[in-house]
């Protein structure tokens, strides 16, 4: 069985840009977490989706937002992109929002 | 109230000792506390789980200690490996909410020397 599949891995990005990630969710999986880690603050909730509506979002800015389509798969989106947005951005799947989260490899952003 | 504090950040083991790595919680809100590790450029795996009806979890070497009453859990690792060096990170959630957000606590990276 497939594992979350985040794709791209790396990604180098120049300030004021915007970027989106995309995140294919475990077969049969319909909940699509997202994290930000970075070495400061850890891991940090963005938002959740469930059946293609969010079911939850952290204490980010309005730049950050995320989408899921009917097959699970989901893309997250950071628009006029900063700094301080490199980061390591995980997703994690599972079959509803009160099951075990499993996660991808991320996708290494780096801003410059 | 939504944080989970997790010690120590760093731990050195030597090869076939315990190691301990300690979080605790406020929400009393929470009902589901897994524990990840995670290797440099891969994505946290989920590594071991508890319910606080339960007060300790064991999987092979990997055992979860659960004291509801102080709010706090624990992760011992027995028999402990250099393959087991790694970034662990204990986590918190509402298992029976709508949901499904973990709070991680910051991580303890742990180094088994041989």
């Amino acid at each position: 069985k497939a594992g979350v599949t985040q794709t791209p891995r790396y990604l180098i990005k120049t300030r004021g840009q915007q970027v989106t990630l995309s995140c294919s969710p475990i077969s049969g999986h319909r909940s699509v977490s997202w994290y930000q880690q970075t070495p400061g603050q850890g891991l940090q909730f963005l938002f959740e989706y469930f059946s293609e509506t969010q079911r939850n979002k952290g204490n980010f800015p309005g730049r950050f937002s995320g989408r899921q389509f009917s097959n699970s798969r989901s893309e997250m989106n950071v628009s006029t992109l900063e700094l301080g947005d490199s980061a390591l951005y995980l997703c994690a799947s599972s079959y509803g929002p009160p099951t075990e989260a499993f996660f991808g490899q991320g996708t290494r952003l780096t801003v410059v | 109230q939504q944080q989970v504090k997790q010690s120590p950040q760093s731990l050195i083991v030597q090869k076939g000792g315990i190691s301990i790595i300690n979080c605790a919680y406020e929400n009393t809100a929470f009902d589901y506390f897994p524990w990840y590790q995670q290797f440099p450029g891969k994505g946290p795996a989920l590594l071991i789980a508890i319910r606080p009806d339960v007060s300790e979890k064991k999987e092979g070497r990997f055992t979860i200690s659960f004291n509801k009453s102080a709010k706090q859990f624990s992760l011992h690792i027995m028999d402990s490996q250099p393959g087991d060096s790694a970034t662990y990170f204990c986590a918190a959630r509402v298992y029976g909410g709508s949901q499904g957000n973990l709070i991680f606590g910051k991580g303890t990276k742990l180094s088994v020397k041989p």
